[in-house]
């Protein structure tokens, strides 16, 4: 059983750029949630998709947006990159089964922004 | 709002017993937690839902008091490969669904 992938690992973008991040969620699960982790602090949720949709949000501004596609894989975009989106952002998949089951984490990507 | 976690950081010798707490200031339906090695993904340890239920790995103890709206973490005898740090993370509803509000986490050391 493959578990959740992540690419690119690293990235360094100007301010003002745009990026997208890509998530492979493990094999079966038809959740994925996106967080953000700054350096020494817990992660951040992002939103989360769940069949194609968005299902829930955090308190990220509209400049953050994604993806979900038909195999589950995702997608994070960022628009007009900020210094302050330097974090590793970090993608987790789980299966909906109508309880509550472990969520799946991938290794991120660490985004730098100068 | 995030979760409080408390101790911030903890050093242990190998063998010693740890408690790590995560208090809420509102109401909580679940409580999950993860341990992240540096560098590494985090990764599931337990889930604790309003009402009792439990699911996690047999050789991790947790607790949850909903009137408190706080739940602990119990380490027992302490190995290195526990070292880390803790997350709690919360969600106010059933139907949140994974969509977890972490704290700041807990640095845990175990030392040989």
């Amino acid at each position: 059983e493959t578990g959740v992938t992540q690419s690119p690992t690293h990235l360094i973008k100007t301010r003002g750029q745009q990026v997208t991040l890509r998530c492979s969620s493990q094999s079966g699960h038809n959740t994925v949630s996106w967080y953000q982790q700054a350096l020494g602090q817990g992660p951040q949720f992002i939103f989360q998709y769940y069949r194609e949709e968005e299902n829930g949000r955090g308190n990220f501004p509209p400049r953050f947006s994604g993806l979900q596609f038909p195999n589950y894989s995702s997608e994070l975009n960022v628009n007009a990159l900020e210094l302050d989106d330097s974090a590793l952002y970090l993608c987790a998949s789980s299966p909906w089964t109508g309880e509550y089951n472990e969520q799946f984490f991938g290794p991120g990507t660490r985004l730098t922004v100068l | 709002q995030q979760p409080v976690q408390s101790p911030q950081a903890v050093i242990l010798r190998e063998g010693e017993d740890a408690v790590i707490n995560c208090s809420s200031s509102k109401a909580l339906y679940s409580v999950h937690w993860y341990r992240q090695k540096h560098g590494e993904a985090p990764v599931f340890l337990m889930i604790l839902l309003k009402g009792g239920e439990q699911k996690g790995h047999d050789k991790i103890s947790a607790s949850f008091n909903e009137k408190k709206q706080q739940s602990s973490l119990y380490l027992t005898a302490s190995q290195l490969s526990y070292s880390g740090t803790y997350f709690c993370g919360t969600e106010l509803s059933q139907n949140a669904g994974n969509m977890l509000t972490f704290g700041g986490g807990t640095r845990l050391m175990v030392k040989p």
